[in-house]
């Protein structure tokens, strides 16, 4: 069965570095989102992306954020500059098509900032 | 604004006991609905899913939830759980339209089975 894979699982950084979340979505899918969860809290939305460009993003998703389909496979979220509060786990979903139909979630990526 | 209230923080129930969880929405429109579960460390599994039709709908793992209008809710349930459903369950919607369409999560449940 097909599924949404993401790397790495756990990322730790320093406060102020840049990182990159890396998401592999379902391969015939159009709709790809990225989502965080803070330890203990909801799952929030960041950001959805279609025919290659960003087609909604939060009040989360500032300028330290951008997202990025490099290649046909790929989808990418950086943080050009951590803080201490972006610590969080970062799922990836990627959605076939249709409002009503199942986004598919990856394991997530669980990022610490020190 | 769209939202959706997860009434319950943390719920434990016995093996063999049934399971309600409550989650009430606030939409404009006719919601798509959406329960998830999230086990420890893992991602997040569609359990089941409304948008049309019969209100009550069946999933997996033998949850079913039923939708209803008149209350703005979309409860889970299962008649008799396992060990195995342990875990946090998310009710979601889904917001926006066209290439948008993102979920929009309750605070989630967190359900304990005691043996």
């Amino acid at each position: 069965e097909p599924e949404v894979t993401q790397t790495p699982s756990h990322q730790v950084t320093q406060m102020g570095q840049e990182v990159i979340l890396r998401c592999v979505p379902i391969s015939n899918h159009l709709y790809f989102y990225w989502y965080r969860q803070i330890l203990g809290q909801k799952v929030e939305f960041l950001v959805s992306f279609y025919n290659n460009e960003i087609s909604e993003k939060s009040e989360i998703f500032d300028d330290q954020f951008s997202v990025e389909r490099p290649d046909g496979s790929n989808f990418t979220l950086k943080i050009r500059s951590t803080k201490l509060e972006d610590s969080a786990m970062y799922f990836c979903a990627s959605l076939d098509r249709g409002p009503g139909n199942e986004q598919f979630f990856g394991p997530g990526t669980r990022l610490t900032v020190l | 604004a769209q939202s959706v209230t997860q009434p319950d923080i943390h719920i434990t129930v016995s093996e063999g006991a049934s399971l309600e969880l409550r989650c009430n929405y606030s939409y404009g429109a006719t919601p798509y609905l959406f329960w998830y579960v999230q086990s420890p460390g893992q991602g997040l599994q569609l359990l089941l899913k409304y948008f049309s039709g019969d209100t009550l709908v069946q999933g997996i793992k033998g949850f079913e939830a039923e939708f209803k209008r008149s209350q703005s809710s979309f409860n889970l349930r299962k008649p008799s759980v396992h060990w195995s459903d342990a875990a946090e369950y998310f009710c979601a919607v889904v917001r926006g339209s066209g290439s948008a369409r993102q979920l929009t999560f309750g605070s989630g449940t967190q359900l304990t089975v005691l043996p």
